[in-house]
């Protein structure tokens, strides 16, 4: 009964590897995130879909493009990944019509090497 | 943008203590102040929220207070406990759509 779940948990890549972590909720929620929290625990929006349209995309390199078949999910492809690119990936959620509320996932550990 | 500061950053208590984390944001527009709590290995969690017409909100041993006029929000923990450890974030904004987070605050419950 996981609200909010990622694939995978760990990635441990090469440097110039292209790779996907996939993220889904069964929320029935309209809207989902991406966020980055590097080593010293910063958390930062990367994107944002609403109804699979992107309505946030903070200044992020292009290597990174989000992708949202559906409302339940919302997939994040990184091309050429540089060692900068390791990090902790969270997948969130929400209902856009009546709450504030984010709920996020469990994380995805990327590690490049 | 939103500015958004915490302190402390790292905070030690002792089990049964109270602990009060302090959030100062920049953006006058901001209405909603919530406190997410991270643990080990998981995502946030939302843990308490309040809104800009409120000034006090309690649940259980938790609660946050705002001073719209100063633009800071505290969160307050009383009789701490071990599974209190984590790190804690706000997150003030005008509207839901994009939470800029505080840098997070380590808290450690010392048994």
């Amino acid at each position: 009964d996981t609200a909010v779940s990622q694939t995978p948990k760990y990635l441990v890549t090469q440097m110039g590897n292209d790779k996907s972590i996939k993220c889904e909720q069964n929320l029935g929620h309209d809207t989902m995130y991406w966020y980055k929290q590097d080593s010293k625990k910063f958390l930062k929006i990367m994107f944002s879909y609403n109804n699979k349209e992107l309505i946030i995309n903070e200044t992020v390199p292009n290597r990174f493009s989000p992708k949202s078949p559906d409302k339940a999910h919302l997939n994040l492809h990184i091309n050429s990944l540089e060692l900068g690119d390791s990090a902790v990936y969270f997948c969130a959620s929400r209902w856009g019509g009546s709450t504030d509320t984010q709920y996020f996932g469990p994380g995805t550990r990327l590690t490049v090497l | 943008g939103e500015n958004v500061e915490q302190h402390p950053s790292t905070l030690s208590v002792q089990e049964g203590d109270s602990a009060v984390i302090k959030c100062t944001y920049s953006d006058s527009a901001s209405n909603y102040f919530p406190w997410y709590k991270q643990e080990l290995g998981k995502g946030p969690q939302l843990i308490i929220d309040i809104r800009s017409n409120v000034g006090e909100k309690k649940d259980q041993r938790i609660a946050v207070t705002l001073n719209k006029t100063a633009k800071h929000f505290s969160l307050h923990i009383t009789e701490t406990q071990p599974e209190d450890s984590a790190v804690y974030f706000c997150a003030p904004h005008e509207g839901a759509q994009k939470l800029v987070f505080g840098q997070g605050t380590r808290l450690t419950i010392n048994p």
